[in-house]
């Protein structure tokens, strides 16, 4: 099975404009998380969706939006980005999204604010 | 709300010795813990994690850790510390057994020395 993908790998962006990530579930996991890595906060969670709805939310600003498909493919959009929103992107998918179940993580996006 | 302390942001050992990075959570309900290796530029790879069953949690590579509940502890050991090992370790709680919302302590970078 082809583990969790992550588009684009690398992505350079400046203050004001909005980018969007995208991450390829594991073939029938159906939930996808979210997060954020940085060095100051480490890793922190954003949102998790679920049959295209999103079930949970960290402690984001809005600007941090998400959406996932009927395919479970699940897209991250960051509008009016600002200098700290230079971070690792990471996704991580599981079959139901059930508190006990592995986390399949992704490559991540990095993305670098200028 | 849940939290997970993580003593020590680097350890260094010897190839051949003793690998003992230190967990501790903070959480009202009975968790779920995880531990994770993060290899540079990669995703988090999950090296076990407990779910209730047995205390002691044998993982890939060689790891384990040990649930105690007593000292709301995790910590994670292996016998022998090979080259390959060096990489960061997060250990992770998720409390709610509905959601895959996992909170992560701040990571230990282990250093390997031959």
């Amino acid at each position: 099975k082809a583990g969790v993908t992550q588009t684009p790998r690398y992505l350079i962006k400046t203050r004001g404009q909005q980018v969007t990530l995208s991450c390829s579930p594991i073939s029938g996991h159906r939930s996808v998380s979210w997060y954020q890595q940085t060095p100051g906060q480490g890793l922190q969670f954003l949102f998790e969706y679920f049959s295209e709805t999103q079930r949970n939310k960290g402690n984001f600003p809005g600007r941090f939006s998400g959406r996932q498909f009927s395919n479970s493919r699940s897209e991250m959009n960051v509008s009016t980005l600002e200098l700290g929103d230079s971070a690792l992107y990471l996704c991580a998918s599981s079959l139901y999204g059930s508190g006990e179940e592995t986390q399949y993580f992704g490559p991540g996006t990095r993305l670098l604010v200028l | 709300a849940q939290s997970v302390t993580q003593l020590g942001s680097h350890v260094s050992v010897s190839e051949g010795a003793l690998v003992l990075l230190r967990c501790n959570y903070s959480s009202s309900v009975p968790p779920y813990l995880f531990w994770y290796v993060q290899y540079p530029n990669q995703g988090l790879q999950l090296l076990l994690k407990y779910t209730s069953a047995a205390t002691l949690v044998k993982g890939i590579n060689g790891f384990e850790a040990e649930f105690k509940k007593s000292e709301t502890s995790f910590h994670l050991t292996k016998p022998s510390a090979h080259m390959s090992d060096a990489a960061e370790y997060f250990c992770a709680v998720n409390v709610n057994s509905g959601y895959s919302t996992l909170t992560f302590g701040k990571g230990t970078m282990l250093l390997v020395s031959p």
